[in-house]
């Protein structure tokens, strides 16, 4: 069983659109969640950190649901270069592996 | 901006050539970890090491791999012996696990092509 698991899409939506991402993890030890993003060829970027209570960054919103072991990303008014992939990462805070999901591709159309 | 640095950017090696990459994690960070993700596939884990010792390794990262932190600041990955199927992008990472800081940063990678 996957660790990380993710829709890998792709999800094409126009220029303005709302769109929203899903995450599953299995291990209940995880501790810290994040998104990042992932552009063509180029290294995994901290998006941002994940919180029971919910986080907000400008048109991105975070949220993370320990119960259901469930992490969302929701992208409001996509723009052109939101265009990337999106992983989410759990990390058990023992030093040990950050786990990745396998992306979700996100391209945005004019 | 602190950052993890990566050299070199692109090696391209003969099959059964052995290859060092490097890494200088973030000064303060005490974890580090390789990552890979071969073109169009997803980041796998390679490994984690702590206090000098590795803490965590995958399947991946078999006796043709090695680690080590040869002085204060670089982190090296070796691999001995490389397969055309080990070209991929190889990531290096640090994180702190201090406090709130959580979160790993990544080197902008080396693309290793083995031909």
């Amino acid at each position: 069983r996957k660790e990380v698991e993710q829709d890998p899409g792709p999800f094409n939506v126009p220029e303005g659109a709302t769109v929203a991402f899903n995450c599953t993890y299995s291990n209940s030890a995880s501790q810290s969640f994040f998104w990042y993003r992932q552009d063509c060829r180029k290294e995994p970027k901290l998006l941002m950190s994940v919180y029971s209570s919910g986080n907000e960054d400008g048109r991105f919103t975070a949220q993370l649901n320990r119960a259901s072991q469930y992490i969302s990303l929701l992208i409001r008014d996509s723009k052109l270069s939101d265009s990337a992939t999106y992983l989410c990462v759990a990390n058990p805070n023992t030093g040990n592996q950050f786990y990745f999901g396998t992306g979700t591709s996100l391209t945005v159309i004019p | 901006e602190p950052e993890v640095t990566q050299t070199p950017s692109h090696q391209v090696t003969q099959m059964g050539q052995e290859v060092i990459l490097r890494c200088v994690p973030i000064s303060n960070h005490l974890y580090f970890y390789w990552y890979r993700q071969i073109l169009g596939q997803k980041v796998e884990f390679l490994v984690s090491f702590y206090n000098n010792e590795i803490s965590e390794k995958s399947e991946i990262f078999d006796d043709q791999f090695s680690v080590e932190r040869p002085d204060g600041s670089n982190f090296t990955l070796k691999i001995r012996s490389t397969k055309l199927e080990d070209s991929a992008m190889y990531f290096c990472a640090s994180s702190d696990l201090s406090g709130g800081n959580t979160e790993a940063f990544f080197g902008q990678g080396t693309r290793l092509t083995v031909v």
